[in-house]
This record gives C-alpha cells, structure tokens and sequence, in this order.
C-alpha cells in the first residue's frame, strides 16, 4: 500500500552544522505534511508542517520543502545542536474532507546524532 | 497551556488480559487519535474520536475499542491481550478539520507476557 518512508535511517552530524533529513512519500493525493521530533522515552514532537499549495516553509532553525514533483520533503535544521539528537518522522495526512481530524502515516523514522 | 498527559506511563499484562489506557487532551482540543507505535518503528494510527464517536479508524481488529468523554478526554481499552500488542500506545490531540497539527502526549508504554 502507499506510505510515506525516508531515505536513510541514521544521521550523524558535527555540532554546529547543518543537517537535512529526506522524506519520500508515495501518495500524490497527499495535501498536508508534518515533521516530528521524538526522543527517546517522550511522544512525537510537532516541529513544522506545510500544505501542499506551499514549496517550503521556516520556523526557528527549520525549513521544510515539499517537492510534489517527486513526492520528496525534506527538514533541514540549522546550526545543529547536541539537543536536536533525536528520532525524526515525517508523517502525511490521510484524512478525507472536512469532517475529518488529521490521521496521519509515518515513515520509519531517521535517526539524527550530533556529535560535539 | 496543558499538554496531552496519558496514564499510566508503564504497564505489564498477562496475554489474554484487557488493558484500559487513559489520555487527558490538550486544553482547547475536542478530537482525540490513538496511535500503535512498536519498538524502533513509526506510529500506527489506530482510531480517532470525535463528539465521542467513533471517527475514522485504521487496520486494527474490533478488540481494540475506545471512549471520548465530554471533556474530550479518551480511554482505549484492548481486549484479549496477544503478545504483539506489546507497544508504545501513544494518544493525541487536535482541532477538528483537516491540516490540524497532532500533538502526542509522552505514551505508555504496554509489555504483555
């Protein structure tokens, strides 16, 4: 069936450097994207989302781009910190109209680790 | 702002026991989604509650069953425990309305045996 995965399960950056996380996601009815940072023993935390009528979008230290034409996203954090290390998801919305909460599709997670 | 608080945080059963997990939702939020999420995987969307009716579930057989109260807090009960049921059950908050952000309380975390 159609699901959202990611590219690489580990990630392993130098403290104070930039750090990008891929996503590709496989259905093209897809219209709403989250990223979420889970550490470990804690739930997912919301970090950003964007629609589908948008490429990217920022937040503190974040950016994420949606390139619909090939069903790819990507979290790029900047200035990477030893507190970023954690689980990154992203997830696709798959619910149908407008009496529907979100219900999302996860990937499997990539795993990011900043080294000081 | 309170967040998404779930109770217990821990919880041992034996197989073929029933299992109720309890989530509080963020103030202000009036749905509420129970996420699967086994070791070293991404969550599974179970099912999702609204005006305390069922709204919306995934692939999950019948005895996983779920409350919303009207204060918007959630119970999701198991029944006949089996051994993959063994997970982080995860519970979130939101608005109604699509493109409406979850936001997840910490978990428990369910070991059957």
């Amino acid at each position: 069936g159609e699901s959202v995965g990611l590219h690489l399960p580990t990630l392993s950056v130098q403290e104070g450097d930039n750090s990008i996380i891929n996503c590709a996601y496989s259905n093209s009815a897809s219209d709403y994207f989250i990223w979420y940072k889970q550490e470990s023993g804690k739930g997912p935390q919301f970090i950003i989302d964007i629609r589908s009528n948008m490429d990217k979008r920022q937040g503190q230290r974040v950016t994420v781009l949606l390139n619909k034409t090939v069903k790819h996203l990507s979290l790029q954090i900047a200035a990477t910190q030893p507190g970023d290390s954690a689980v990154y998801f992203c997830a696709e919305n798959m619910a149908q109209g407008e009496t529907s909460g979100s219900r999302l599709t996860f990937g499997e997670g990539t795993q990011l680790t900043v080294n000081p | 702002e309170t967040g998404v608080t779930q109770s217990p945080t821990h919880l041992i059963k034996t197989r073929g026991q029933q299992v109720t997990l309890r989530c509080s939702s963020q103030s202000g939020h009036n749905t509420v989604s129970w996420y699967q999420q086994a070791l070293g995987q991404g969550p599974q969307f179970i099912f999702q509650y609204y005006r305390e009716e069922e709204n919306g579930r995934g692939n999950f057989p019948p005895r996983f069953s779920g409350l919303q109260f009207p204060n918007y807090s959630s119970e999701l009960n198991v029944n006949a425990l089996e051994l993959d049921d063994s997970a982080l059950y995860l519970c979130a908050s939101s608005f109604q309305g699509v493109d409406s952000p979850l936001h997840f309380g910490n978990g428990t975390r369910l070991t059957v045996t």
